[in-house]
């Protein structure tokens, strides 16, 4: 498997303008997480997703943020209109439950997007 | 709510020598317990997890502990080598197995 897709990489775009990140999870996930990371306030959960549902999203900072995921291999995350201080490392993690010696839940991350908003 | 507090958010060692980060969670309901290295410019990935079943768990040069009672694990380096530079995230699992995240320890390896 090659792991957790993420696109783009790296984005730069201008204020008010809309950007979508895109994830793919890994093959037969029924998790995945959307994550922002700055140097201000860390690993920040935005909103996770349980067999495409999405069931925890008090993460999303603003109406500005929404998250689908339309199928058991797609997942995007738009902001809409972008703001400066948006501007964060986007992660993206999946994973399946395991049961050894009782459930567990090992996250496997993106490489991430660099998103920049001038 | 539930909570994880991580120390310190900075750690130099020399190389060599060991290196301790400490993780205190608030859920008493938590049993899964990650740790996390994130290289610069990377991807936060597992290097060790332990379950709330056992106490302690060693891998090579790395281990982690954990003390239920108190509510706190720790990870725990041996003989520090350059390319263990990183942040290192604690977790710990919560409802719905969600994991709730420690701050990070940035740890930097003198030479």
């Amino acid at each position: 498997d090659a792991g957790v897709i993420q696109s783009p990489r790296h984005e730069v775009t201008e204020m008010g303008q809309e950007v979508t990140l895109r994830c793919k999870p890994i093959s037969g996930h029924d998790y995945l997480f959307w994550y922002r990371q700055t140097m201000m306030r860390g690993l920040e959960l935005l909103i996770y997703f349980n067999n495409n549902v999405p069931i925890d999203d008090s993460g999303m900072p603003e109406d500005r943020f929404s998250a689908k995921m339309p199928n058991a291999s797609f997942s995007t995350l738009k902001i809409q209109p972008s703001e400066p201080r948006d501007s964060a490392v986007y992660f993206c993690a999946s994973s399946s439950l395991r049961w050894t010696s009782g459930p567990y839940n090992e996250q496997f991350f993106g490489p991430g997007t660099r998103l920049t908003v001038l | 709510g539930e909570n994880v507090e991580q120390h310190p958010s900075t750690l130099s060692v020399q190389e060599g020598d060991s290196a301790v980060i400490k993780c205190t969670y608030s859920d008493s309901a938590s049993n899964y317990f990650p740790w996390y290295k994130q290289e610069l410019g990377k991807r936060p990935q597992l290097i060790i997890d332990i379950r709330s079943n056992v106490g302690e768990k060693k891998d090579q040069r790395i281990a982690v502990t954990l003390n239920k009672t108190a509510k706190h694990f720790s990870l725990h380096i041996t003989e520090t080598q350059p390319e263990d530079s990183a942040v290192y995230f604690c977790a710990a699992s919560i409802r719905d197995y969600q994991l709730i995240w420690g701050a990070g320890t940035k740890l930097i390896i003198k030479p």
